[in-house]
């Protein structure tokens, strides 16, 4: 079975600094990844997916993945925090193949992001 | 287009009793997902339905789950015999049927339950 790791439960960055959440994922084909934002609140929204063009996926918000096979990872960043970019990052997985037509997704245990002033 | 819709957004109920849950998609979307995200973790999935049929059906979904989408468009979750665990919130998606990469699936604001 598949599985994400987020490490950081809670990542905190002053405003204009880099912001880097890390994911990792468990599976022996790379999987379709995703990552959503959630605001307080709100339902999750998507911020960026790879599904299999480039390596480097721009999203909403200023914020880009970039997809490593050798590393198994697929860490978002965003070169200058916003104060409004406070939130819960999830990142989540499903599989490729005939098998998962449903495309659920798994999700990794999320990260909490803080911009200090 | 408003989005998906949930109702409630909040539901306190004794443990024992019967809550059911609503969700509606976005209108033109074939496929709609409940998941269940208890506190400092990520979703996870329980059930989907394409169109009106329920094809998948997560481990976490007990006995006491029931979801329904009866004509393809909004769905039903319902808990029978609630119990402490399963505080949490539930959250609906949808999206569309498509071929190859999957379709972003849109979410909902969630509905909270508490039982006490």
């Amino acid at each position: 079975a598949q599985s994400v790791t987020q490490l950081g439960s809670h990542v905190s960055v002053s405003e204009g600094a880099l912001v880097l959440l890390r994911c990792n994922y468990s599976s022996s084909v790379p999987p379709y990844l995703f990552w959503y934002v959630q605001y307080p609140n709100q339902g999750l929204q998507l911020l960026l997916k790879y599904t299999s063009a480039a390596t480097l996926v721009k999203g909403i918000n200023g914020f880009e993945a970039e997809f490593k096979k050798s590393e198994t990872s697929f860490h978002l960043t965003k070169p200058s925090a916003h104060m409004s970019d406070a939130a819960e990052y999830f990142c989540a997985v499903t599989p490729r193949g005939w098998n998962n037509a449903g495309n659920m997704l798994t999700f990794g245990g999320g990260t909490r992001l803080m911009v200090k002033p | 287009d408003t989005g998906v819709s949930q109702d409630p957004r909040h539901k306190i109920t004794k443990r024992g009793q019967n809550v059911t849950f609503r969700c509606d998609p976005i209108s033109e979307h074939n496929r709609l997902y409940w998941y269940r995200q208890t506190l400092g973790q990520g979703p996870e999935f329980l059930t989907y339905f394409q169109n009106e049929a329920q094809l998948e059906k997560s481990r976490l979904l007990s006995d006491r789950f029931s979801a329904e989408r009866p004509k393809g468009s909004f769905s039903t979750l319902e808990i029978q015999r609630t119990e402490q665990g399963d505080s949490a919130m539930y959250l609906c998606a949808s999206s569309p049927t498509g071929q190859g990469a999957p379709n972003e699936q849109f979410f909902g604001p969630g509905t909270r339950l508490t039982v006490l």
